[in-house]
C-alpha cells in the first residue's frame, strides 16, 4: 500500500465548475497536510495546507481533512483554466526527531473553458 | 527574499558519465530536501539534511548517488555513474524546520537527460 495515493486522472471539469480533488493516506501518525500545485514545466508550489479535521477555506481553494479516514481533498469553486495544472497531495509527520514529507503521484486536474 | 537557488537548469549526459546539481536554500532553512520527480510521478525523497546532518537517505542509491550540505547552507547531489533509468527533474526544497506542518519552498529544479 502506498503511503500517499491519488488517482492520477486527468480529471476533466468545465469552466467555472467545481473540481474535488481526493488523497487518502496509510499512516495514522501522519500530523499535517498540504496541497502543492505542479504547472507543466514547473516545481511544485504550495497552495493549501491544514492540520485539523474538517474544513480550511481560501478564497476558490477549501481543504478538507478527515483523519478517522485517513482522507484529504481539495475543493477548487468557480474553475479557471488557469487551475490546470498536476495537484499534489503531501503528508508530514514527524519521524525519529525530523519532519518526513511525503508526497502522491499528482492528479492532473484540466479545466475546459 | 530570495527564494531556493538550483542549477544548473538542464543537463544532458550520456549513461556511465558522472553529473552534480547544486542548490542553495532559502536563508535561514535549517532542513534541505534532494527529489527526483520521473515525468508522470510525484516527488521521490532521496536525502534530507537538518543542519549538517543527514536524518533521511533511506531512498538513495547509495552506490551512485552521494550528497553533501556544506557548513548546513548549500549542498551538492553527485551521481556516478549515470543510468538510463536515473533521467528525471531533480528538485531541491528548503524549510525552516520549526515543527509540524513545515511547508516545502522549491528551486526551479535540474532537468537531467541520460543518453
Amino acid at each position: 500500500q502506498k503511503e500517499v495515493e491519488q488517482n492520477s486522472g486527468p480529471l476533466s471539469v468545465p469552466e467555472g465548475a467545481i473540481a474535488s480533488l481526493n488523497c487518502t493516506y496509510s499512516d495514522r501518525g501522519s500530523q499535517s497536510f498540504f496541497w502543492y500545485r505542479q504547472y507543466s514545466g514547473k516545481s511544485p508550489e504550495l497552495i493549501m495546507f491544514i492540520y485539523s479535521n474538517g474544513d480550511k477555506e481560501d478564497g476558490r481553494f477549501t481543504a478538507q481533512l478527515n483523519k478517522a479516514s485517513q482522507y484529504v481533498s481539495l475543493l477548487i469553486r468557480d474553475s479557471q483554466p488557469s487551475d490546470s495544472a498536476t495537484y499534489l497531495c503531501a503528508v508530514n509527520k514527524n519521524s525519529g526527531g525530523y519532519q518526513k514529507v511525503t508526497f502522491g503521484t499528482g492528479t492532473k486536474l484540466q479545466v475546459i473553458p | 527574499e530570495a527564494g531556493v537557488a538550483q542549477s544548473p537548469r538542464y543537463k544532458i549526459i550520456e549513461k556511465r558519465q558522472s553529473v552534480a546539481f547544486w542548490c542553495n536554500p532559502i536563508s535561514g532553512h535549517a532542513t534541505l530536501y534532494w527529489y527526483q520527480q520521473i515525468l508522470g510521478q510525484g516527488p521521490k525523497l532521496l536525502i534530507q539534511f537538518q543542519n549538517n546532518g543527514v536524518v533521511d537517505d533511506s531512498q538513495l542509491p547509495k552506490d551512485r548517488f552521494s550528497a553533501e550540505r556544506l557548513k548546513g547552507v548549500d549542498s551538492t547531489l553527485k551521481i556516478q555513474p549515470a543510468k538510463l533509468e536515473d533521467s528525471a527533474v531533480y528538485l531541491c526544497a528548503s524549510s525552516l524546520a520549526r515543527g509540524v506542518g513545515e511547508k516545502l519552498f522549491f528551486g526551479s529544479g535540474t532537468q537531467l537527460s541520460v543518453l
